[in-house]
């Protein structure tokens, strides 16, 4: 089974710019595994921002954006705020299968 | 609005088995693919199965195959996941949600495997 990698943590100050990044053991991230990412608070259930590459559902905000980057999947945030501290996760799709990363920590500090 | 509504957690020995209920409503069921994905405690995400709308076609992750089986009522507008010969490392916290795209997602019910 394929292997999502993620940064474990990142930090971005308030107001700032940061981007996540999604990488596959199996070569580079394409529009064909359909990446996904999703946002988890503490206690609260998984939150889905973004699918299929870079589409956003109306609850997203706009200061995530999302694309293809150097053969990975990427989330970038900009303008962050307090309440975008939480843990990200990316997730492939693989032939039938998905997988998920093993998510960021993004601290906004 | 949508709900996804979980049901059918709770402890369990090594070996036994279980079946989880994901009750949807506010949408239409049928039209929908589902997936399961659970939870370890302090862990991340792990997805462990989905279903088409009709429930001809099911995909498992490979640590549940042969395992776990998922299936759905569309009468009653419920996914259910089977789960048997279930192991320590199977407690979680498991959340159904719904595809195409996947969006919405339960509050999840806690399995704990133990003796």
């Amino acid at each position: 089974q394929a292997v999502v990698t993620q940064e474990p943590s990142l930090t971005v100050s308030p107001g700032g710019t940061v981007t996540l990044t999604c990488g596959s053991s199996t070569g580079a991230v394409t529009s064909g595994h359909y990446p996904y990412w999703f946002q988890q608070k503490p206690g609260q259930a998984p939150r889905t921002l973004i699918y299929d590459t870079s589409n956003k559902h109306s609850w997203t905000p706009a200061r995530f954006s999302a694309s293809l980057l150097g053969g990975k999947a990427a989330l970038t945030l900009s303008g962050a705020l307090p309440e975008d501290e939480a843990e990200y996760y990316c997730f492939l799709y693989y032939s039938g299968a998905r997988v998920f990363g093993g998510g960021t920590k993004l601290t906004v500090l | 609005e949508v709900q996804l509504v979980e049901s059918g957690g709770g402890l369990v020995q090594p070996g036994g088995s279980l079946r989880l209920s994901c009750a949807a409503s506010g949408f239409t069921f049928s039209r929908h693919w589902m997936h399961w994905v659970r939870q370890a405690p302090g862990k991340g995400l792990v997805w462990v199965s989905r279903i088409n709308s009709d429930g001809s076609t099911t995909t498992y992750a490979d640590s549940v195959k042969g395992r776990f089986t998922v299936s759905r009522d569309n009468a009653k507008n419920t996914l259910y996941l089977q789960m048997n010969s279930l192991r320590a490392e199977d407690t979680a916290v498991y959340y159904c949600t719904r595809d195409q795209p996947i969006d919405y997602w339960g509050q999840g019910t806690l399995v704990t495997v133990s003796s």
